[in-house]
C-alpha cells in the first residue's frame, strides 16, 4: 500500500462544475503539499498546509490531521484548470508523493 | 528571473549509451533534488545533495550517477546499467532550512530508441 494515496486517479468535468481531490495518508507528517503539473510537465505548488484549510482563489485545501485525510477543492472548475493534481507529505526531510489525480475540465 | 532550468527538455538514448540531463538553478539554493516520473506512480526520488560536492542516494539510485562541483548545477547521468530508462525525470531545489518547500523545474523526457 502507498504510503500516500490519492482518489480519483481521473475525473472529468464540465465547465463551472465544482471539484473534489481527495488525499490519504498512513506516515506521520510535518506538512501536506498540494501541487499541480501542466501538460508540459512542470510542477507548481500549490498549497502547503499542517492544519485546517486554505484558500487562494478558487482553489480550497482542507487537512484532516485526525483522519490523515486531505482534500482540494476546484470552485467553478474551467478548462484552464486541466492538470495532474499531486499530493505530497513532509516527514522529516523527505517528500513522498501520490500518484496524481489527472483532471480534465471540458467547456 | 530566479527558477529551475533543466534541459533537453526530450532525450533519446541508444541501447548501451549514457546520457547526461542538465539541471540549473539560480535560487541560491543548497539543496538539490532529482526525481523520477512513472504512469501511475509517484514521483520517486533518484539522488539529493545538500551542499556542493555532497549527495546521497534516495529510493532508486540503481543504474544512475550525480555530481555536485556547482551549487547552481546537479547533473544527472542515466547510465546504460539503467534497463528501464524512459520515463519522465525531474529536478527540484530547496533552501536546507525548509527542504519540504521544493522548487521544481519543467522537467526532460527521456525515451529509449
Amino acid at each position: 500500500k502507498n504510503e500516500v494515496e490519492q482518489s480519483p486517479q481521473n475525473l472529468t468535468a464540465q465547465e463551472g462544475e465544482f471539484i473534489t481531490i481527495n488525499c490519504s495518508y498512513s506516515v506521520g507528517i510535518s506538512a501536506l503539499h498540494w501541487l499541480q503539473q501542466h501538460p508540459g510537465g512542470g510542477i507548481v505548488s500549490l498549497f502547503m498546509l499542517s492544519s485546517g484549510k486554505k484558500k487562494h482563489g478558487r482553489l480550497i485545501a482542507t487537512i484532516n490531521i485526525q483522519e490523515k485525510h486531505s482534500s482540494l477543492h476546484i470552485t467553478a472548475s474551467h478548462p484552464r484548470d486541466s492538470a495532474v493534481y499531486i499530493c505530497a507529505v513532509s516527514s522529516g526531510s523527505r517528500l513522498t508523493f501520490g500518484e496524481g489525480t489527472q483532471l480534465t475540465v471540458n467547456p | 528571473d530566479g527558477g529551475i532550468t533543466q534541459s533537453p527538455k526530450y532525450l533519446f538514448r541508444k541501447e548501451g549509451q549514457n546520457v547526461t540531463l542538465s539541471c540549473e538553478q539560480n535560487l541560491n539554493h543548497d539543496a538539490m533534488y532529482w526525481y523520477r516520473q512513472d504512469p501511475g506512480q509517484g514521483l520517486r526520488l533518484i539522488y539529493y545533495s545538500q551542499i556542493v560536492n555532497d549527495f546521497q542516494k534516495g529510493d532508486i539510485a540503481e543504474g544512475y550517477s550525480v555530481s555536485r562541483e556547482k551549487k547552481e548545477s546537479f547533473p544527472l547521468t542515466v547510465t546504460s546499467a539503467q534497463k528501464n530508462p524512459t520515463a519522465f525525470y525531474l529536478c527540484a531545489s530547496s533552501t536546507t532550512s525548509a527542504k519540504n518547500i521544493q522548487y521544481f523545474g519543467a522537467g526532460t523526457r527521456l525515451s529509449v530508441l
